[in-house]
């Protein structure tokens, strides 16, 4: 396994700005999520994708965030209009269909 | 709803002291049982799980944890602490969903230091 890779590890960015993060999975794993951490707070679930669907979001995935994982492999995560309180950790995983979850080591936004 | 609470959030050892890290779930059922580990600025690395059968799990760097169902507890254990274990502890609940286990729910996390 050559593990979850994450690009970019560090965005900066100025409110308003819209930004994207690339997640590639374990190549033999169809199933895909993105978490989000914050200062002080475990991960909290975003989204799930089984191959190229994505099954669930969490209602903290606001109108702004939008994910897609089109052919079932790499998945991407964007964000529009960037608020100061979506700094945080994004964290991509990935899994067989009952395997334990294997993290990136996350991209980290900042807001300024 | 699941939820996972972690009711220490900062815990200091010193090095080859035992150390025990509490878990609390709350899960309508059988739960999938995970503590991860974290270091500064790194993604998750998993220490060990339970999905069924004994309730002792060993995992790796020496670590165990024991499901206490009667006590709705997880909690992570190792006899000998380590400085290179300073880092940050998470346990998770996982829903059992069509047998997989995707939508884990965190705890906020304990953060170990460890004293020379």
């Amino acid at each position: 396994d050559t593990g979850v890779s994450q690009d970019p590890r560090h965005k900066i960015t100025k409110r308003g700005q819209n930004v994207t993060f690339r997640c590639d999975p374990i190549s033999e794993h169809n199933r895909l999520y993105w978490y989000r951490q914050t200062l002080g707070q475990g991960p909290e679930f975003l989204t799930y994708f089984q191959n190229e669907a994505q099954l669930e979001k969490s209602r903290l995935l606001s109108d702004r965030f939008s994910a897609e994982r089109p052919k079932g492999s790499f998945s991407t995560l964007e964000i529009q209009r960037t608020e100061q309180g979506d700094s945080a950790m994004y964290l991509c995983a990935s899994s067989r269909d009952t395997g334990e979850l294997f993290f990136g080591e996350g991209s980290r936004l900042t807001v300024l | 709803a699941q939820s996972v609470t972690q009711p220490d959030i900062h815990i200091t050892v010193s090095e080859g002291a035992s150390l025990e890290l509490r878990c609390n779930y709350s899960y309508g059922a059988t739960p999938y049982l995970f503590w991860y580990v974290q270091s500064p600025g790194q993604g998750l690395q998993l220490l060990l799980k339970y999905f069924s059968g004994d309730t002792l799990v060993q995992g790796i760097k020496g670590f165990e944890a024991e499901f206490k169902r009667s006590q709705s507890s997880f909690n992570l254990r190792k006899p000998s602490v380590h400085w290179s274990d300073a880092a940050e502890y998470f346990c998770a609940v996982g829903a059992q969903s069509g047998g997989s286990n995707y939508k884990l729910t965190f705890g906020k996390g304990t953060l170990l230091t460890v004293n020379p």
